[in-house]
């Protein structure tokens, strides 16, 4: 049972470029967290999903940055223009449905560099 | 708002002492409270997971405790070893029914044990 896989694993981008990061959850989890650690930081939450919905955007700026949970496919984190202040770890993180008290499982991260 | 604090910042210590890691949080209204282990340039590995209504969790040589009405939790590390070198962060997840499984997370303890 493969764990939370992100791709890429490192993901280097110019100034104003666009930079795509792609989650696929825990097989039989539909909840998707994204997460950001910059540097000497610790993790900060940005956007939580549910398949086809997303359930709380409260930590993610509100412009260049944007996510998604399609039904079929990867979640995707998507940052538009991006600058060098973009540049972290990025952490996707999946559960599974219902309110209950299983951990939540975290993949590997992309980190993303803007020069 | 939920704020997470981590003390000490960073530890070295000799291999086999036994220590203790605090963390503390100002909303007791919790769900759960979870340690995390994060190896340089890697994800996050759950360690242990407290509910809100237990007192403590153990699993091998760690043992983590939760006083929810103080706000605080400690994790217990026996007989350390330098495998165990790693930052060790430690999050809450609101009572919130809506908030799913988002986590506030603490700002983490480096820990470095010698040979």
């Amino acid at each position: 049972n493969a764990g939370v896989m992100q791709n890429p694993r490192h993901l280097v981008r110019r100034r104003g470029q666009e930079a795509r990061l792609r989650c696929s959850p825990m097989k039989g989890h539909s909840h998707v967290y994204w997460y950001r650690q910059l540097p000497e930081e610790g993790l900060k939450f940005m956007v939580y999903l549910q398949k086809e919905n997303i359930i709380d955007e409260s930590g993610m700026p509100k412009e260049r940055f944007s996510a998604e949970f399609p039904k079929e496919g990867p979640s995707i984190l998507r940052i538009q223009q991006v600058v060098r202040g973009d540049s972290a770890a990025y952490f996707c993180a999946s559960s599974p449905a219902g309110y209950n008290n299983s951990p939540l499982h975290f993949g590997n991260g992309t980190r993303l560099t803007v020069t | 708002k939920q704020e997470v604090t981590q003390i000490p910042a960073a530890l070295s210590v000799p291999e086999g002492e036994n220590l203790v890691l605090n963390c503390s949080f100002t909303d007791s209204a919790i769900y759960n409270l979870q340690w995390f282990r994060q190896d340089p340039g890697k994800g996050l590995t759950s360690l242990l997971l407290i509910q809100s209504s237990q007192r403590e969790q153990t699993s091998g040589r760690l043992n983590a405790s939760l006083d929810k009405s103080s706000g605080r939790s400690t994790l217990y590390i026996a007989a350390s070893q330098p495998g165990d070198s790693a930052t060790y962060l430690c999050a809450v997840r609101p009572l919130n029914n809506n908030a799913g499984n988002m986590l506030t997370f603490g700002g983490g303890t480096r820990l470095m044990v010698k040979p």
